[in-house]
C-alpha cells in the first residue's frame, strides 16, 4: 500500500465550477500538508500548506486536512482556465535531520472555458 | 533568472552513454535535492544534499551519483544510462527540514534509447 494515494483523473470541469481534489495516507506521524500545482513542462510550485487539522483558505483555494480520517482536500472555487494544471499532493514526516516528504501521483485537472 | 535553473531541457541519449545533469539555485539555501518523476509513480527522491559536504541517497539512488560543487551547484550524473532511466529529472531547494516550501526547477526530459 502506498503512503499516500491520489486519484490521477484526469477531471474536466466548466469553468466557474467549484473543484475538489483528494488524498488519502495510511502514515498518521504525517506532520506538514501540502498541496503543490505543476503545469505542463514546468516544475510543481507550492501553493499551501497546512500543519494541523482543519481549514486554510487562499483566495479561491481552500486546504483542508482531517487528521482523524487521514485525508486532505484542496478546494478550488470559481475555477479559471489557467488552473488547469496537475495538483500534486505532499505530506512530510520526521526522519532524522529532516523530514521526508512524500507526494502524491497528482490530480490533472482541465477547466474547460 | 529563475530561482533553480536546470541544464538541459531537453536530452537524447544512448544506452550506455554518460550523462550529467546540471542544476543551479540563487535562493541562497543549503539543502538541495534530485527528483525523478514517471506516470502513475510521481516524484521520488534520488539524492539530497544539506550541504557542500552532506550529500545522501535517497529511496532510488542505484544507477545515479551525484556532486555538490557549490552551495548553488548540484549535478546529477548517470554513469551508464538505461532505458529504464527515460524520465522527468527535477532539481529542488529548500531553506530548511520541515519538507514544504520545495522551490523546484523546470525539469530536464531525459530519454535513453
Amino acid at each position: 500500500q502506498k503512503e499516500v494515494e491520489q486519484d490521477p483523473g484526469p477531471l474536466s470541469v466548466p469553468e466557474g465550477a467549484i473543484v475538489s481534489l483528494n488524498c488519502t495516507y495510511s502514515n498518521s506521524a504525517f506532520q506538514y500538508f501540502m498541496w503543490y500545482r505543476q503545469y505542463s513542462r514546468k516544475g510543481p510550485e507550492l501553493l499551501m500548506y497546512t500543519y494541523s487539522s482543519g481549514n486554510k483558505e487562499d483566495g479561491r483555494f481552500t486546504a483542508q486536512v482531517d487528521k482523524s480520517s487521514k485525508y486532505i482536500s484542496l478546494f478550488i472555487r470559481d475555477s479559471q482556465p489557467s488552473d488547469s494544471a496537475t495538483y500534486l499532493c505532499a505530506m512530510s514526516v520526521p526522519r532524522g535531520a529532516t523530514n521526508k516528504l512524500i507526494f502524491g501521483t497528482g490530480t490533472l485537472l482541465a477547466v474547460q472555458p | 533568472d529563475a530561482d533553480v535553473t536546470q541544464t538541459p531541457r531537453n536530452r537524447i541519449t544512448k544506452t550506455g552513454k554518460r550523462i550529467m545533469l546540471e542544476c543551479s539555485q540563487t535562493k541562497g539555501h543549503d539543502r538541495m535535492y534530485w527528483y525523478r518523476q514517471d506516470p502513475g509513480l510521481g516524484l521520488r527522491l534520488i539524492y539530497y544534499s544539506f550541504d557542500v559536504k552532506d550529500i545522501n541517497k535517497g529511496e532510488i539512488s542505484d544507477g545515479y551519483s551525484v556532486s555538490r560543487q557549490a552551495q548553488a551547484k548540484f549535478s546529477l550524473s548517470l554513469e551508464s544510462a538505461i532505458p529504464n532511466q527515460t524520465a522527468l529529472y527535477f532539481c529542488a531547494t529548500s531553506e530548511d527540514g520541515t519538507g514544504y516550501g520545495y522551490t523546484f526547477g523546470s525539469g530536464t526530459r531525459l530519454t535513453v534509447v
